[in-house]
């Protein structure tokens, strides 16, 4: 089946630095969904990606779309400490009524 | 408006005992999915539906039943509890497809432990 994966699952960064992560598909998809989870929160959807190369940005946040719709990347500049949490890629499944997700990446922002 | 709520928020149960989790919704949607959540292994889709009276397996729904009777409700049973569902569990709903994001919302969540 369709697998959606998201390395390393960790990473720590200073307050200030950019972080990049990326997120892989194993098959094409109809489009891409990140969803963000604060520590003891629950997921919240961020943005979704259709588009071939497609990307958009919110404040800090940069989201990309690969070319052949398999791949996608966040990048954040200048983290901050309300960056924390994990940060998950979501792809549909199912004729679109499901969506696989990501193991996801755990931000960790030192101040 | 509340958007997604569950009950309990936490719950510890004894081996062998079965409870129910609840979900609802007022955002009138008609998908709604039962996912869990275990550190560092993402979400896994327990069971889902696209609708009042339809329901489907996804993909961890080994010792789980749910119903969907109506569009607001989507209860998820645990039968005879099991150390291995110790587990967050969340809920989550979507408006049927018209074009635009097909988001996700979540309900706050369920910590479950069996002990």
């Amino acid at each position: 089946g369709q697998q959606v994966m998201q390395i390393p699952q960790y990473q720590h960064v200073q307050e200030g630095e950019d972080f990049t992560t990326y997120c892989n598909s194993s098959t094409t998809l109809s489009n891409i969904q990140w969803y963000k989870q604060r520590p003891g929160g629950h997921p919240v959807f961020l943005i979704q990606l259709v588009k071939s190369g497609e990307v958009k940005k919110q404040k800090r946040l940069t989201f990309q779309f690969g070319e052949a719709k398999k791949n996608s990347s966040l990048h954040i500049t200048a983290t901050q400490t309300t960056d924390v949490g994990t940060y998950f890629c979501a792809g549909p499944t199912g004729a679109n009524s499901k969506l696989t997700f990501g193991k996801g990446i755990t931000l960790s922002v030192r101040p | 408006n509340a958007g997604v709520t569950q009950t309990p928020k936490f719950r510890i149960l004894k081996i062998g005992q079965s409870m129910t989790l609840q979900c609802a919704q007022d955002m009138n949607h008609n998908y709604m999915y039962w996912y869990r959540q275990d550190p560092g292994m993402g979400l896994k889709l327990i069971y889902y539906s696209v609708g009042a009276g339809i329901t489907d397996k996804g993909e961890v729904p080994n010792g789980y039943n749910v119903s969907r009777s109506t569009t607001e409700d989507f209860p998820l049973r645990l039968e005879l509890a099991a150390p291995s569902q110790t587990s967050v569990y969340f809920c989550a709903t979507r408006a049927r497809s018209s074009g635009g994001a097909n988001e996700q919302f979540f309900g706050p969540g369920t910590r479950l432990t069996v002990l």
